[in-house]
């Protein structure tokens, strides 16, 4: 079993809906997770991050972490189609070593 | 202020070439990370610098090497390529102190042929 695992997707919703993305994980000692945006071409953009479980929200952007069921989301109001991109989760067991999920595609059609 | 930044965007090597990837961190960051994001594999944990040691590398061989110089900047080389090195090469940096942040540059394309 995978440390992190993401759907791959894609993912297409029109402008303006609601996004869920997901993952779950294996690894009960992660206590960060993250999520990052990447953009096609381009770097990883670190978009939310959430110690230990609850909810963190910024903006139309919400993160959730159930850690009793190892699974994490980030939701996205009223969606965009600048928010087109690859959404990657990320964990750690606060040290370096951030485990990455595949990621999932996205596409926001106007 | 300045994020990270990484050189050349684009490499093209034949097998058995080495190849130098750099990178500079974020000011004030002593923390540079190396990954690799290949093609259906996700991103891979390469290697951890901080305050130039080599602090902890991931699960590659011993021809992915790297340092870094005293003004934080870091250099990842790859030694005797082989195609399967093909891939983005991304270098994060963060705060000592706070390892799970980490700022991600536009990475390296490096393409084996």
């Amino acid at each position: 079993q995978k440390e992190v695992e993401q759907d791959p997707g894609p993912l297409s919703v029109p402008e303006g809906a609601i996004v869920s993305l997901n993952c779950t994980y294996s690894n009960s000692a992660f206590q960060y997770f993250m999520w990052y945006r990447q953009y096609s071409r381009k770097g990883p953009e670190l978009l939310m991050y959430t110690y230990s479980s609850g909810n963190k929200e910024d903006g139309r952007f919400t993160a959730q972490v159930d850690k009793s069921s190892k699974y994490i989301s980030l939701f996205i109001r009223d969606s965009q189609p600048s928010d087109s991109a690859t959404y990657l989760c990320a964990m750690s067991v606060s040290n370096y070593k951030l485990t990455f999920g595949k990621g999932t595609l996205l596409t926001v059609n106007p | 202020e300045a994020g990270v930044t990484q050189s050349p965007t684009h490499l093209i090597k034949t097998r058995g070439q080495q190849a130098t990837l750099r990178c500079s961190p974020i000011s004030g960051h002593t923390s540079v990370y190396w990954y690799q994001q290949a093609l259906g594999l996700g991103l891979q944990f390469l290697l951890w610098y901080d305050e130039g040691e080599e602090r902890n590398r991931g699960n590659f061989p011993p021809r992915f090497s790297g340092r870094q110089f005293p003004n934080y900047s870091s250099e990842l080389n790859v030694n005797a390529l082989e195609l399967e090195d093909s891939a983005l090469y991304l270098c994060a940096s963060s705060y000592v102190d706070n390892q799970e942040t980490q700022y991600f540059g536009p990475g390296t394309r490096l393409l084996v042929l």
